[in-house]
């Protein structure tokens, strides 16, 4: 079975444009988060959704925003990129949002803003 | 808020030796605690894990004990071998904040021949 897919596999972008990043899930899995790694930092936990639904947010600015469509799939957007929104942006996926579920981590987006 | 605290590195090892890493634990509520492993160009892979206290996760001869009196969760390994070169990341999942994860800095590892 296919693990969690992200795409694109790197992207590069200047200052003040939009970007979009793509999540699918495990098959079966509801719930998605989305991290964003800095270079030699840990993830970082930016949005998590179950169900379509924002279930949590990381302290994040408004500029980050992401939804989660009829078939779990995901989408996380960025607004008016800044340089300091380089990074590696992580997408994991489980079964629901319980503390006992798993998380399995794709093997994420290399955002590059100039 | 929840937090780790990750043992800094550069951690640079020969072959065969000892591997300690250090990881202590901020949280509310009963935390689940993690150590995952970033190989170069990849994400995250779950190394092990414990859920309550005193439990002892183990893996690929990789092990760590939740300890609740010290708040810790150190990781170790008693032969590292060159294919351990990678980083090391502890992370907690709090029951509070549903399961969503905290993470330390991370501590990169390479073993020399």
């Amino acid at each position: 079975d296919a693990g969690v897919t992200q795409s694109p596999t790197h992207l590069i972008k200047t200052r003040g444009q939009q970007v979009t990043l793509r999540c699918s899930p495990i098959s079966g899995h509801k719930s998605v988060s989305w991290y964003q790694q800095v270079l030699g930092q840990g993830p970082q936990f930016i949005f998590q959704y179950y169900e379509k639904e924002e279930r949590g947010r990381g302290n994040f600015p408004d500029r980050f925003s992401a939804r989660q469509f009829p078939n779990y799939s995901s989408e996380l957007n960025v607004n008016a990129l800044l340089l300091g929104d380089s990074a590696l942006y992580l997408c994991a996926s489980s079964l629901a949002v319980r503390a006992y579920n798993e998380q399995f981590f794709g093997p994420g987006t290399r955002l590059t803003v100039l | 808020g929840d937090s780790v605290t990750q043992m800094e590195g550069p951690v640079t090892l020969s072959e065969e030796a000892f591997l300690t890493i250090n990881c202590t634990y901020t949280a509310t509520g009963y935390p689940s605690l993690f150590w995952y492993v970033q190989y170069p160009g990849e994400g995250l892979q779950l190394l092990l894990k414990a859920t309550k206290a005193d439990d002892k996760g183990s893996n690929k001869g990789f092990e760590a004990t939740y300890r609740k009196e010290t708040t810790s969760f150190h990781l170790e390994k008693g032969s590292v071998q060159v294919s351990d070169s990678a980083v090391y990341f502890c992370a907690l999942r709090s029951s509070n904040t549903g399961n969503q994860f905290y993470f330390g800095t991370g501590t990169s590892l390479t073993v020399i021949p």
